[in-house]
């Protein structure tokens, strides 16, 4: 059974610092999917990790994959206060041939001015 | 991009009704869909995965009989909660796949059931 293990859960951070969030999966895997969900809200995507060594950036956000290891990477650079939201990684059950995804418990993430 | 439609996004139903929810891709032809269930503060939890023409296939310790799913068409996905009591109330998140776009999510059904 594919597990999908996420730390911190709970992250509370000033602005301007930087964090990273950890996603580490049981299987084998190729493909690795961050989330970002607001309050009430439905899932946006983020990333997409396709492959070995997969690095990816969106502004202050930048994802890793390290599938040798099973574990990706969501690395925070001076956190704004727009960021904070909860962030899921997720991975697909039959290992990258698009079966159902496996979320972590998620990241809430609080930036505090 | 791809997009997908889900509605209603927010309901409120008394216990006993019957409350369907629909999930429709826009502009892509989704061969399946998985439909999951989140309460507050928690992750989301896959209730079942529909391919189109066939049976839905239920996790588990989701009852079929009271989460009926159906995807007649390559577009359109719903979800019918039946008989629905108060601990039915959650937030349902529809997902499309597609071998081209990968994952899209609908924008989330809120069901409180009064």
């Amino acid at each position: 059974e594919l597990k999908v293990e996420q730390n911190p859960l709970f992250l509370s951070m000033q602005e301007g610092k930087n964090y990273t969030i950890y996603c580490n999966y049981s299987t084998t895997s190729d493909r690795l999917y961050w989330y970002r969900q607001d309050p009430g809200k439905s899932l946006e995507s983020l990333f997409v990790l396709l492959s070995n060594g997969a690095v990816k950036q969106e502004g202050r956000l930048m994802a890793s994959l390290d599938t040798k290891a099973r574990l990706s990477t969501l690395h925070i650079t001076a956190a704004v206060h727009d960021l904070s939201a909860t962030y899921f990684c997720a991975v697909d059950e039959e290992g990258g041939s698009q079966g159902n995804l496996i979320f972590g418990k998620g990241t809430k993430l609080s930036v505090k001015p | 991009g791809a997009v997908v439609s889900q509605h209603p996004s927010r309901v409120i139903c008394k216990s006993g009704t019957s409350v369907k929810i629909e999930c429709r891709s826009l502009d892509f032809q989704a061969t399946t869909m998985f439909w999951y269930r989140q309460f507050p503060k928690q992750s989301l939890m896959l209730m079942a995965t529909s391919n189109e023409g066939s049976k839905a296939t239920y996790e588990q310790g989701v009852e079929k009989d009271k989460f009926l799913i159906n995807h007649a068409s390559l577009t359109l996905s719903t979800l019918t909660v039946t008989s629905a009591h108060p601990e039915d109330s959650s937030f349902y998140i529809c997902s499309a796949r597609n071998r081209a776009y990968g994952y899209t999510f609908g924008s989330g059904t809120r069901l409180t059931v009064v």
